[in-house]
């Protein structure tokens, strides 16, 4: 069955610092992923694709099929990125995982 | 035109008693999903249709709840008897049928007393 887990519900760290959002996924085919994300008082919106292997507002997710993982980073936070992260798998449907709020400190 | 449209944006209702929620996709997505967000369980999926389909219903949590999409286009989900644990936002997206990136609504937000 396809499953995504994201282990850190909260995560806060300082404007300039590196970031990263862990993300595991369980499944036996070749997977989609992708990380959405969440602004306070907007929708949900795609944030990158593992497929088109591009940076997003700085930010890169590279998908390691040894460790099944899918880990979002950043070298340097910003406050705008202070947000609820989603990563998500597609094979016949989309499903998520629990989330990642992440706090960027002044 | 628009993105993903969803009504009511608010819906406050009693225990026990039934409520709809509609969804507008963008015009042309034949794929269309209900999902469910609440503080500590992330963003939980409902049900999924795509295109003349059956629909994959596998994470509705109970018999109560209910989907249709009537001429691919418009969705509603109907809950059923409602409980206090059904209060959660309760979010459509759309895809085209080429697949990419899912446009989400901005949600309905449901309480119930």
């Amino acid at each position: 069955a396809q499953r995504v887990t994201q282990p850190e519900k909260l995560l806060s760290v300082f404007k300039g610092a590196p970031v990263e959002l862990k993300c595991n996924y369980s499944y036996s085919g070749s997977p989609e992923l992708f990380w959405y994300v969440q602004y306070s008082r907007q929708r949900l919106q795609l944030l990158l694709r593992h497929i088109s292997r591009e940076s997003i507002k700085g930010f890169t997710a590279d998908l390691n099929k040894g460790e099944t993982s899918f880990h979002l980073k950043k070298p340097f936070a910003q406050e705008e990125d202070s947000a609820m992260y989603y990563c998500a798998l597609k094979h016949d449907k989309v499903i998520f995982g629990p989330g990642t709020s992440l706090s960027v400190i002044p | 035109g628009a993105g993903v449209s969803q009504s009511p944006s608010n819906k406050v209702t009693e225990k026990g008693k039934d409520v709809e929620l509609r969804c507008d996709p963008i015009s042309g997505h034949t794929a269309l999903y209900w999902y469910r967000q609440s503080l500590g369980q992330g963003l939980e999926f409902l049900i999924y249709f795509q295109g003349n389909s059956a629909p994959d219903k596998s994470g509705l949590p109970s018999d109560r709840f209910s989907a249709e999409r009537t001429g691919g286009s418009v969705s509603t989900l109907t809950i059923q008897r409602t409980q206090q644990e059904d209060s959660a936002v309760y979010l459509c997206a759309s895809r085209h049928r080429l697949g990419g990136e899912l446009f989400f609504g901005e949600g309905s937000r449901l309480t119930v007393l």
